[in-house]
């Protein structure tokens, strides 16, 4: 099976712009999670989605955003972009049901903000 | 609500030397737990889990973790460790039962360094 599969791994966009991340998740998985990864904060969990609804949120404000389609694909964006919004964005998919506690990782989209 | 507590930011060893890496969890309700291990530029690979069961699990190269519900710990070991092992290691938590298995709480992650 393909494994997580995260467009583009590459970014850079300028202040004030905003961006969209996709998410592919592993055949059959229904649940994507997304994440932050940054060198001061760690790893944060952003949200997550199930059956196209969010199922869980982090705390981070309102700018961040996300949504599931029916083929469980997801994307995530962030508007109005800010410096410290720079970091590795890292998305994840399980299964529902036995194996649901298990989170597979993609190779994340590296985002710099100028 | 849970936290991860990774008591080591960095830990040097040399190849061939038995290694722990320590990871303390708070929580008021049942967990499961894991650790992921990152390759630089790379995402996060699932290294092992304890879901429920016996408190010792192990991963295919090598590594092993045990569970210990009184002192709220799941350190990683390895007996004898591997250059290919240098990597960073994140221990995380998520809680058991309900609908937040997508909800992962990580600790700061440990920097392993193997030395020749």
């Amino acid at each position: 099976k393909a494994g997580v599969t995260q467009t583009p791994r590459y970014l850079i966009k300028t202040r004030g712009q905003q961006v969209t991340l996709s998410c592919s998740p592993i055949s059959g998985h229904r649940s994507v999670s997304w994440y932050q990864q940054t060198p001061g904060q760690g790893l944060q969990f952003l949200f997550e989605y199930f059956s196209e609804t969010q199922r869980n949120k982090g705390n981070f404000p309102g700018r961040f955003s996300g949504r599931q389609f029916s083929n469980s694909r997801s994307e995530m964006n962030v508007s109005t972009l800010e410096l410290g919004d720079s970091a590795l964005y890292l998305c994840a998919s399980s299964l529902e049901g036995q194996g649901q506690e298990t989170q597979y990782f993609g190779p994340g989209t590296r985002l710099l903000v100028l | 609500a849970q936290s991860v507590t990774q008591l080591d930011s960095q830990v040097p060893v040399f190849e061939e030397a038995p290694v722990e890496l320590r990871c303390n969890y708070s929580s008021s309700v049942s967990v499961y737990l894991f650790w992921y291990v990152q390759y630089p530029n790379q995402g996060l690979q699932l290294l092992l889990k304890y879901l429920s069961g016996s408190t010792l699990v192990e991963s295919i190269n090598g590594f092993e973790a045990e569970f210990n519900k009184s002192q709220t710990s799941f350190h990683l070991r390895k007996p004898s460790v591997h250059i290919s092992d240098t990597a960073e290691y994140f221990c995380a938590v998520s809680q058991a039962g309900g609908t937040s298995y997508g909800k992962l709480t990580f600790g700061q992650g440990t920097i392993l360094t193997v030395h020749p």
